[in-house]
């Protein structure tokens, strides 16, 4: 009963260095996403899937890349980060819509968080 | 483009007093959901409800119940009784709905702290 696994939960950089955080899901579904989350700012999104292969930008994309490679993994990666991307970071995963329905009923399952710091 | 507002920051609370979070929101759909979401300072986020926008029924599950009102683009979260448990952050959130099968993001509010007192 795995649902979202996001690794790592704990990560320090220094400014410029990259990194890359991986998400795992293990209920088949189509939409994944990544937020980031701020005091006082809620959660924004950041990039998106909606599908295998496919991605794209959402609210704050800048300063982050994605990939969906495989259905189950997305992944996030910092090329130079910066102190500006100190955040938690969370994945989330959603099923997509049978053909003919909606997809905006399905919940969002979310992985437990990755703290980044940047220094 | 949609948009939800969680107005209250922060509410403390001391513990057996009710407490309403406030949620109002703006869409140009005419179908979409509401959900609301619980981070305890554990940091997971935990889904408590989905509402559709044509279902105006308050649900009571527990102690929590919510009061969904198209009119005045509400969806408000009551907590009876309130325990030191609850203490979080609350987490509204807004789905269109796409018929196509498109993906529908989920917007977020702010988020609002409670902090119940013992």
């Amino acid at each position: 009963n795995a649902g979202v696994t996001q690794t790592p939960k704990f990560r320090v950089l220094k400014t410029g260095q990259s990194m890359t955080l991986l998400c795992a899901q293990d209920m088949n579904h189509e939409y994944m996403y990544w937020y980031r989350q701020d005091p006082g700012m809620g959660l924004r999104l950041i990039h998106y899937s909606v599908g295998e292969g496919t991605t794209a930008k959402g609210e704050v994309p800048d300063g982050y890349n994605v990939s969906r490679l495989k259905k189950q993994n997305f992944l996030l990666g910092l090329e130079s980060a910066a102190p500006s991307q100190t955040s938690v970071y969370f994945c989330a995963s959603r099923g997509g819509a049978p053909r003919g329905r909606d997809s905006g009923a399905n919940v969002l399952t979310f992985g437990a968080g990755s703290r980044l710091t940047v220094l | 483009a949609q948009k939800v507002t969680q107005a209250q920051t922060e509410i403390s609370v001391v513990e057996k007093e009710d407490v309403t979070l406030d949620c109002v929101y703006e869409t140009r759909d005419t179908t979409y959901y509401l959900f609301w979401y619980k981070q305890p300072p554990s940091g997971e986020l935990v889904f408590l409800i989905r509402r559709n926008s044509f279902d105006e029924q308050n649900e009571i599950s527990g102690r929590y119940s919510w009061n969904f009102q198209k009119s005045t683009s509400s969806f408000n979260f009551t907590i009876t009784a309130s325990q030191v448990v609850d203490s979080a952050v609350y987490f509204c959130a807004l789905s269109e709905a796409h018929y196509t099968g498109a993906n529908s993001k989920l917007t977020f509010g702010k988020g609002i702290t409670l902090s119940v007192r013992p």
